[in-house]
């Protein structure tokens, strides 16, 4: 069974221009996450989508966004690229929460991760 | 303020010797993860502990939750090589919520 994928493995923008990063789930699962592992900030919520909408948000500007497609990939956007943006982005994907509840024992499966590099 | 806070931050040791890394908070959580990252991948589930005192144990390596659920400890037996990575323990919220992380270098 395939795993979570992402592209671009790699990604150099110059500061002010737009990135956007891709993330097939685990074929059945139709919950996204993405998280942003910065240098000394450590690993970090972004956005969470689950059936197509998105269902929470960590502390990040609005410059931060994405969808989930009907197959239940999706894509991060990053807007007017700053420095400090320079990241390892990392998708993960679960099954869908449905009327789960704490604890949450369940998985959530990463992908390599995209190297964003901004210059 | 992280909400865990994971020590030591580095760890480098030869091969064969033991070591214990700490996951803390002031909060009581009802399950604690903890998973592993190599370089160059996403991290990686090792196990989730649920029940306060509960010890879980994946070959040569220990997991303790503590009795108040505050803390956890990840003990790792005759370290090799392999073991080498970055340790993250977790509380798993709808989203995941990461400690501060320890890197782990094991030599040769």
């Amino acid at each position: 069974e395939a795993g979570v994928t992402q592209s671009p493995t790699h990604l150099i923008k110059t500061r002010g221009q737009q990135a956007t990063l891709r993330c097939s789930p685990i074929s059945g699962h139709t919950s996204v996450y993405w998280y942003q592992q910065a240098l000394g900030l450590g690993l970090q919520f972004l956005l969470w989508y689950d059936e197509g909408e998105e269902r929470n948000r960590g502390n990040f500007p609005p410059r931060f966004s994405g969808r989930q497609f009907p197959n239940y990939s999706s894509e991060l956007n990053v807007n007017a690229l700053e420095l400090e943006d320079s990241a390892l982005y990392l998708c993960a994907s679960r099954t869908s929460v449905g009327l789960a509840g704490p604890p949450y024992t369940d998985t959530q499966y990463f992908g390599p991760g995209t190297r964003l590099t901004v210059l | 303020t992280q909400l865990l806070e994971q020590s030591p931050q580095f760890l480098s040791i030869q091969e064969g010797e033991n070591l214990t890394v700490y996951c803390n908070s002031s909060s009581v959580f009802s399950s604690l993860q903890w998973y592993r990252q190599e370089p160059g991948e996403g991290p990686v589930l090792l196990v989730t502990v649920v029940t306060g005192g509960e010890v879980k144990k994946l070959k040569r390596l220990t997991f303790q939750f503590g009795d108040a659920r505050k803390d956890s400890s990840l003990h790792i037996t005759a370290a090799q090589p392999g073991d080498t990575g970055l340790y993250l323990c977790a509380i798993n919220n709808d989203k995941l919520i990461f400690g501060t992380g320890t890197r782990l270098q094991v030599f040769p």
